[in-house]
């Protein structure tokens, strides 16, 4: 089946720094891609809908400047979160749809903040 | 309002226990696909299940069962026969053909934790 990967599974950075996660699909060709963020012992909250060649669309209350993303080919998108605090730490899971609703997940991005 | 609802937070079987998992979603969309996604401690989701709307039959897959009843809104996950590893958190999940191509609306998820 389809793979998505994510990049990197783990980081930790010090508050105030910039982090860049990757998501890639690996084998099909994705025009869109949806970013989630998951806090413990909840559930998946999706932040923004990448789409190649034009801006993301975000959801409310998802501040588009402190998550900015990017969708540079129909393989790539990035999801980098600027000026990192604590309250950023979370765990980001990208998707990417195939072409009959079916949905392919990257294993997802452990952030930690400092 | 929520568009899938997992009443069940948590639960707890003890091995070898039968466990039913409640999903219930709302929609106004004729054509829709529901999910079931399994998250292990280690937060990578696998995909169990993908059912569309107009197909209500209900689907075996060895210990895993679902049952899907449009009158109901209702897509319920069993797992018969529960063995450890099958302690997770539990997603049900929709999409709605209307929407944006693979916007998935996720329940709050259910943990099941089977006991030895």
């Amino acid at each position: 089946g389809a793979v998505v990967s994510q990049h990197p599974s783990r980081v930790i950075c010090k508050s105030g720094t910039s982090v860049k996660i990757e998501c890639r699909s690996l084998d099909f060709q994705a025009t869109t891609m949806f970013w989630y963020r998951q806090f413990p012992k909840q559930s998946l909250m999706l932040m923004a809908t990448s789409n190649e060649g034009s801006k993301a669309t975000y959801e409310q209350g998802v501040e588009k400047d402190k998550f900015l993303i990017n969708h540079a080919s129909l393989t790539l998108s990035t999801l980098t979160v600027t000026s990192a605090h604590p309250e950023d730490s979370s765990f980001y899971i990208c998707s990417a749809p195939g072409a009959s609703y079916e949905q392919y997940f990257g294993p997802g991005t452990r952030l930690t903040v400092t | 309002a929520q568009k899938v609802t997992q009443a069940q937070t948590e639960i707890s079987v003890v091995e070898k226990e039968d466990v039913t998992l409640d999903c219930v979603y709302e929609t106004r969309d004729t054509t829709y696909y529901l999910f079931w996604y399994k998250q292990p401690p280690s937060g990578e989701l696998v995909f169990l299940i993908r059912r569309n709307s107009f197909d209500e039959q209900n689907e075996i897959s060895g210990r895993y069962s679902w049952n899907f009843q449009k009158s109901t809104s209702s897509f319920n996950f069993t797992i018969t026969a529960s063995q450890v590893v099958d302690s997770a958190v539990y997603f049900c999940a929709l999409i709605e053909r209307g929407s944006t191509l693979g916007r998935l609306y996720f329940g709050r998820g259910t943990q099941l934790t089977v006991w030895p």
